[in-house]
């Protein structure tokens, strides 16, 4: 069966270093996406790509960088983690059409930034 | 711009009765839509979700929604609350303009008391 996988799934590190959380689906789906979960603030996107090469940003990007080589995988990277970036990630994917593909979410990465 | 409201951050309900979670939206035209549940510790998974037609809409564990266009909304029922269910509770509207990225309300947080 198809599926989004997250990696790791709990992750402690200190602020300054780099960070990167692995985020891997095999639906074959152009369309990845990056989200940080917080209490009182719901979803917030980080980053999102349509396909291989493209990436953009989202509403809270800053302090983060994905990049897309391949169709399978989205990466992304806390250039230097800072204690505001503590917080649940999940990745998620979605097919080819617009507005009515609903999206496919991984476990989620719970990330502590000490 | 499109928006979705849950007004609800928390409802508590008791095992064995009936459950209604309020999602209103702000669309500028027949809006695709969807209900989300997120159990503890997981991603988010897709309940069920509204293009066109009847505006009854089945989905999976016994939830259903119904499509209210007059009161732009577009709430999630369950006539018998298992304690099973307790999770959060997301709503989308799907996106416009050829964008791939939906807008999720906050979250209803659903408690279920034995």
């Amino acid at each position: 069966d198809a599926e989004i996988t997250q990696s790791p799934r709990h992750k402690i590190t200190e602020t300054g270093r780099q960070v990167t959380l692995a985020c891997h689906q095999t639906w074959n789906h152009n369309n990845m996406f990056w989200y940080r979960q917080d209490l009182g603030h719901g979803l917030r996107l980080i980053h999102y790509s349509y396909g291989v090469h493209d990436t953009n940003k989202g509403e809270v990007s800053d302090g983060y960088s994905v990049s897309r080589s391949n169709t399978e995988d989205l990466p992304l990277t806390l250039e230097s983690a800072a204690s505001s970036q503590t917080s649940v990630y999940f990745c998620a994917s979605s097919g080819a059409r617009p507005g009515s593909d609903e999206q496919f979410f991984g476990p989620g990465t719970r990330l502590t930034v000490l | 711009a499109q928006s979705v409201t849950q007004p609800d951050i928390h409802i508590t309900v008791s095992e064995g009765a009936s459950l209604e979670l309020r999602c209103n939206y702000s669309y500028g035209a027949t809006p695709y839509l969807f209900w989300y549940v997120q159990s503890p510790g997981q991603g988010l998974q897709l309940l069920l979700k509204y293009f066109s037609g009847d505006t009854l809409v089945q989905g999976i564990k016994g939830f259903e929604a119904e499509f209210k266009r007059s009161q732009s909304s577009f709430n999630l029922r369950k006539p018998s609350v298992h304690w099973s269910d307790a999770a959060e509770y997301f709503c989308a509207v799907g996106p416009s303009g050829g964008s791939y990225i939906p807008t999720f309300g906050r979250g209803t947080s659903l408690i279920v008391h034995p």
